[in-house]
């Protein structure tokens, strides 16, 4: 599969932990995004990265957020001291320059109990 | 910033007959429309895009059309059949980051 992938895909976790969210986007796509998608909503941009700069923050992502892309290729997404507002679908894009269309990974469905 | 506004948020067609969608955006410089349909536990999934550049663009049963003056876009499906059935989204990019802001959704049933 030669798409977007994301891991893991489902995380149950309690309130006050730490988690770990990855994201492998198309080989040649320069630029990463993430989202962020509670139910019956679309889907949020949170930050993205051009190669391994982080170029952009939303006003989403607090300071319990962060978020890298060391390589340029793959990227994380940590989420620490999670509260239950924090439960929600992690989306991950990948597009092949600015304006490029973005292709999205399955997500990472945190539960935050 | 953005902001997309997306109606209706459900809709129910006989299968056949034909569907429209239709978001209206806030920002001048967006200047990128892409449609996106969701279905259940499943990832967005890049159905149709338009510029600002282009009025109409068509992929089979798929009809994008775009009023730049009025900022307002609108999705068309023809023949629906049932696998059609799923949410669908409406996206605008803008800012230096050409970000996505999404309208709200449409909810999509298509009866057999």
């Amino acid at each position: 599969d030669t798409g977007v992938s994301q891991d893991p895909r489902h995380k149950i976790t309690k309130r006050g932990q730490n988690v770990t969210f990855r994201c492998d986007p198309i080989s040649e796509h320069n630029r990463l995004y993430w989202y962020r998608q509670t139910l019956g909503q679309g889907p949020e941009f949170l930050t993205y990265f051009q190669n391994e700069a982080q170029l952009e923050k939303s006003r989403l992502l607090s300071d319990r957020f962060s978020a890298e892309r060391p390589k340029g290729s793959f990227s994380t997404l940590e989420i620490q001291r999670t509260e239950q507002g924090d439960s929600a679908m992690y989306l991950c894009a990948s597009s092949l320059g600015g304006g490029g269309e973005q292709y999205f990974g399955p997500g990472t469905r945190l539960t935050v109990t | 910033g953005e902001n997309v506004e997306q109606h209706p948020s459900t809709l129910s067609v006989q299968e056949g007959d034909s569907a429209v969608i239709k978001c209206t955006y806030s920002d001048s410089a967006s200047n990128y429309f892409p449609w996106y349909k969701q279905e259940l536990g499943k990832r967005p999934q890049l159905i149709i895009d338009i510029r600002s550049n282009v009025g109409e663009k068509k992929d089979q049963r798929i009809a994008v059309t775009l009023n730049k003056t009025a900022k307002h876009f609108s999705l068309h499906i023809t023949e629906t059949q049932p696998e059609d059935s799923a949410v669908y989204f409406c996206a605008a990019s803008s800012g230096s980051a050409r970000q996505l802001t999404f309208g709200s959704g449409t909810q999509l049933t298509v009866l057999p």
